[in-house]
C-alpha cells in the first residue's frame, strides 16, 4: 500500500533555532517528492521537488534531502523566523499514472516561538 | 504565486442546502482537483479532470458533484448540505502530463450546521 508517514507530528522550536523534519513513504514506483508549506487556512506551497537522482536540493532556508534507497526525506529549516510557523507536508508521486497521482502525508505542525 | 482562486473563503450553511464551490486558474492548465482535508489530516482526492468535459472521482468518496465546461474553471456542488461534508476544500491545478506540480488555491472552510 503506498503510504506517506511524516515525523513528528509536532514540533515546537524558538526562533533562530534549527530544526529537521522527517519523511518516510512506500510509494512505488517513485517519480518525485516534493515538500509543501501549509499556513493555516490557506493552500499549500511547494518549496522543493526532488526526483529519483538528486539528494539534496536547497530553497533559501530549506534543504531537502532524498535517500531514494531507504526511501526517507528530510526537510531542514536552517534560521527559523516565526513566518515559519504552518504545517509542512511530504508528498510523493508515482510514475505509474497518467494524472501523476498524490501521496500526502498528514504533516508536520511546526510552530516558532519568539 | 499561483494563479488559483475559490470562493467563497468561509461558508457557514444549514443542514438540506446546496451550495456551489467556485474555482478559477488563469494558468491555462489542463487538469484541476479538488481535494478535502479535515484538521490534522492528510489531503484526499475527490476529484479531478483532465481537461474540458472529463471529470473523474477521486479516491475519497463524495457526495458531491463536478463540472468542466471551461478550462479555467472547476466548481464542486452538494445538492444538500449535511454536518458530515464540514471540512476544507481545497482546489488544485497542473499543466502538462504525469506528475507536475499541483497549484492549490487558498481553500474553502465550510461548515454546515
Amino acid at each position: 500500500k503506498n503510504q506517506v508517514e511524516q515525523s513528528p507530528q509536532s514540533l515546537i522550536i524558538l526562533e533562530g533555532k534549527n530544526c529537521t523534519l522527517q519523511c518516510n513513504y512506500t510509494v512505488s514506483p517513485f517519480s518525485n517528492l516534493r515538500w509543501y508549506k501549509q499556513d493555516t487556512g490557506r493552500g499549500p506551497v511547494s518549496l522543493t521537488i526532488m526526483t529519483f537522482s538528486e539528494n539534496t536540493k536547497s530553497n533559501g532556508r530549506y534543504t531537502a534531502t532524498l535517500d531514494a534507497d531507504t526511501k526517507q526525506s528530510s526537510l531542514h529549516i536552517t534560521a527559523s523566523q516565526l513566518s515559519d510557523s504552518a504545517s509542512y507536508i511530504c508528498v510523493v508521486s508515482d510514475r505509474g499514472s497518467t494524472l501523476g497521482r498524490l501521496y500526502f502525508g498528514r504533516g508536520t505542525q511546526l510552530t516558532v516561538w519568539p | 504565486e499561483a494563479d488559483i482562486y475559490q470562493t467563497p473563503r468561509y461558508l457557514v450553511i444549514g443542514t438540506g442546502k446546496k451550495i456551489t464551490l467556485e474555482c478559477s486558474q488563469t494558468m491555462g492548465h489542463d487538469k484541476m482537483y479538488w481535494y478535502q482535508q479535515d484538521p490534522g489530516m492528510e489531503l484526499h482526492l475527490i476529484h479531478y479532470s483532465y481537461g474540458v468535459n472529463s471529470t473523474e472521482k477521486g479516491d475519497l468518496s463524495s457526495e458531491s458533484t463536478v463540472s468542466r465546461i471551461r478550462t479555467e474553471h472547476f466548481p464542486l456542488t452538494l445538492e444538500s448540505a449535511r454536518p458530515s461534508h464540514t471540512s476544507q476544500y481545497l482546489c488544485a491545478s497542473s499543466e502538462g502530463s504525469g506528475s507536475r506540480e499541483q497549484y492549490f488555491g487558498p481553500g474553502t472552510r465550510l461548515t454546515v450546521t
